[in-house]
């Protein structure tokens, strides 16, 4: 089974800032299979980036996402007061399970 | 547009049963794959389940392996969770969600509202 560890736990910035969080597997994803989804209170998730580094439609362009192997890394360039959210990453190539990694909680500082 | 809604969720006690049903609807429902993900009260999310585009296939997380049973009904366009011998710690809101295309790999890209299961005595 592939452990994704997800740092830092809670990212606490400001509108406008930068956001860089980090998905590390325990071993290889094969193909890349990693996405990236986003949790609102109260909402059920939604998909934001699949292969390491599409964005899924409709996504903005301000997230990106790159890595590959077993490193990770969601990006948002400049946030908005609606991405103040949980992240999480899950791998999905491969053999089940597809595992999600314990989520990366943004906070408004 | 893609809809997945979710029904079945409910309290019940302990060692007891439920059957959660997601129903899907704008889509080929027959070419994709199938998850059940579950998100506990102040925990992350869980994959739970998935389910091949025809059945043939089905993987348990293995908290739930021995306990939950995944199905579908293609002709229904939709998938099922049989959750028995039911413990405190299954409580969670149940999302369903699209998954593997039957042609190639795909993340899951769409997500049901969810159905809450209280596991409590």
């Amino acid at each position: 089974e592939i452990v994704l560890t997800q740092s830092p736990g809670t990212l606490s910035l400001s509108p406008g800032e930068r956001a860089t969080l980090s998905c590390r597997a325990s071993q290889s994803v094969s193909g890349s299979y990693l996405a990236w989804h986003q949790q609102r209170p109260g909402q059920a998730p939604r998909l934001l980036i699949y292969g390491a580094s599409s964005r899924a439609a409709g996504i903005p362009d301000r997230f990106s996402g790159s890595g590959s192997d077993t490193d990770f890394t969601l990006t948002i360039s400049r946030l908005e007061p609606e991405d103040f959210a949980v992240y999480y990453c899950q791998q999905y190539g491969g053999s089940p399970p597809y595992t999600f990694g314990q989520g990366t909680k943004l906070d408004i500082k | 547009q893609v809809q997945l809604v979710e029904s079945g969720g409910g309290v019940v006690q302990p060692g007891r049963s439920l059957r959660l049903s997601c129903a899907a609807s704008g889509f080929t429902f027959s070419s994709y794959g199938m998850h059940w993900v579950r998100k506990a009260p102040g925990k992350g999310l869980e994959w739970v389940a998935v389910i091949w585009y025809d059945g043939s296939n089905k993987y348990y997380a293995d908290s739930v392996k021995g306990r939950f049973t995944i199905s579908r009904d293609n002709s229904k366009n939709t998938v099922y969770l049989q959750v028995n011998s039911l413990r405190v710690e299954d409580t969670a809101i149940y999302y369903c969600a699209r998954g593997p295309h039957v042609a190639v790999v795909t993340a899951i890209d769409y997500w049901g509202q969810g159905t809450l299961v209280t596991v409590s005595s």
